[in-house]
């Protein structure tokens, strides 16, 4: 089945913890990218990669990082997490042939902060 | 920047009714918009989308249709269902690339 696969789906971690949030997507797509959800916000985007080894900051790139050592895997790292950064994540992914913006969601990752 | 804002927060319509929901953005550059759905508890789904060189686009039970004078978009679903419930977001790349700014949604509500 074709899918884009997060994980955790919840955390909750204190501040400053170190915390990594793994996506996964077996559609042998080039692009990917990481949004938060937050109410009242609708979807921010964080980072996305057009392919391996390329990422780019998206609207809300502060106190995340990413990496795209391979095609599949797109983790979310978040160096010293924030009560600010307690929201819902989702990760995408898409072919970049003229169907970029037709993005395979993954369920989301609740994420909180104290 | 770009921005895009939807003109309702939610949306109550009764089923079998047509539903309209209305967004407007802010760069009249803009290429490319896109709707998306997310039902509770999901991510959000590809709808349909269309290009700045078209005027309407026609899907299964929704219609996009581009106003570029007056930079608004709308999506309308025929003889709304009550699997229809969600939210409804549009969404604009700003230059074209990977980057994608979403607007903060309509929140539909189907009444049997």
């Amino acid at each position: 089945e074709a899918q884009v696969t997060q994980n955790p789906r919840y955390l909750i971690t204190v501040t400053g913890k170190k915390l990594t949030v793994t996506c996964s997507q077996n559609m042998n797509h080039e692009y990917m990218s990481w949004y938060r959800q937050d109410p009242g916000l609708g979807l921010r985007q964080i980072y996305y990669s057009m392919n391996v080894e390329v990422t780019d900051k998206g609207d809300v790139p502060e106190g995340y990082k990413v990496s795209r050592k391979e095609k599949r895997n797109f983790p979310l790292i978040l160096e010293s997490p924030s009560p600010n950064q307690t929201s819902l994540y989702f990760c995408a992914s898409s072919p970049v042939d003229g169907s970029l913006y037709e993005q395979y969601f993954g369920p989301g990752t609740r994420l909180t902060v104290t | 920047g770009e921005s895009v804002g939807l003109h309702l927060p939610t949306l109550s319509v009764q089923e079998g009714d047509n539903s309209i929901i209305n967004c407007a953005y802010s760069n009249s550059a803009s290429d490319y918009f896109i709707w998306y759905k997310q039902e509770s508890g999901k991510g959000p789904q590809f709808i349909i989308d269309i290009r700045s060189n078209m005027d309407k686009r026609q899907g299964q039970r929704v219609t996009v249709l581009l106003n570029k004078t007056v930079k608004h978009l709308s999506l309308q679903i025929a003889a709304t269902q009550p699997g229809d419930s969600a939210v409804y977001f549009c969404a604009v790349p700003p230059g074209g690339g990977g980057k994608l700014i979403f607007g903060q949604g309509t929140e539909l509500s189907v009444k049997p």
